[in-house]
């Protein structure tokens, strides 16, 4: 079947620190991968994606690549803001199923200046 | 992008009564769907609204607990039905551009006692 595995939080980090939230995955075939990001009272905003194996999606700063070897897609950030305090899903849409998304349980993320 | 709004943002209901909530799209999309997050657990697909027609469940989702309409391209209604606690949930609405981007409204955050 299918399922997305997240790091579980809450993690906390001072500013400027390096950011790692690990996600696994199980699917059959080439799943589009994704990383979405809820602000506080906000709903989840597409992050970054990756579509094929060694694909690497980058935005604001983060990036994740697409490990077909070992099922991953872990996010990451060299330096991290105290803007980027948020929870953070990792996701899954498989190839030829049209609708379906799978979710992490997301990681909480806060950055303390 | 789409900006969906929904409406309410919040509610606390009584165990037995029905709660309707809005989407509300700023521009036509190709597919709407509803999720729902359970604390502490990921997004899980109810259904996905079809114009015109009956909505698309998931497995473990009835229409008659989750009557969903979609009467144009742009506005879509989840229904939650003879409520229990086990309902208290965020409710999200989603949506799906022609360039196959998809993205998600702030939430409805719903507590039956």
């Amino acid at each position: 079947g299918n399922s997305v595995t997240q790091m579980e939080g809450p993690v906390t980090l001072s500013e400027e620190a390096f950011l790692t939230i690990n996600c696994t995955y199980t699917a059959t075939g080439y799943p589009s991968l994704f990383w979405y990001v809820q602000y506080p009272g906000e709903g989840l905003q597409l992050l970054l994606k990756a579509t094929k194996a060694d694909d690497k999606g980058s935005n604001k700063g983060f990036e994740a690549t697409y490990r077909k070897e070992t099922t991953s897609f872990h996010l990451e950030k060299g330096s991290v803001q105290v803007s980027d305090s948020a929870v953070y899903f990792c996701a899954l849409r498989p190839l030829n199923t049209g609708n379906q998304f799978y979710f992490g349980t997301g990681t909480s993320l806060t950055v303390i200046p | 992008s789409a900006v969906i709004s929904q409406k309410p943002s919040r509610d606390i209901c009584q165990r037995g009564t029905s709660l309707t909530i809005q989407c509300q799209v700023d521009s036509q999309v190709t597919m709407m769907f509803w999720y729902r997050q359970q604390p502490g657990q990921s997004l899980t697909l109810i259904a996905t609204a079809n114009q015109g027609s009956e909505a698309t469940y998931e497995s473990g989702f009835v229409i008659d607990k989750f009557p969903i309409s979609r009467p144009n391209l742009t506005f879509s209604t989840l229904t939650v039905s003879n409520m229990s606690p086990e309902d208290s949930s965020i409710y999200l609405c989603s949506v799906r551009t022609d360039r196959a981007e998809q993205y998600f409204g702030p939430g409805t955050r719903l507590t039956v006692t």
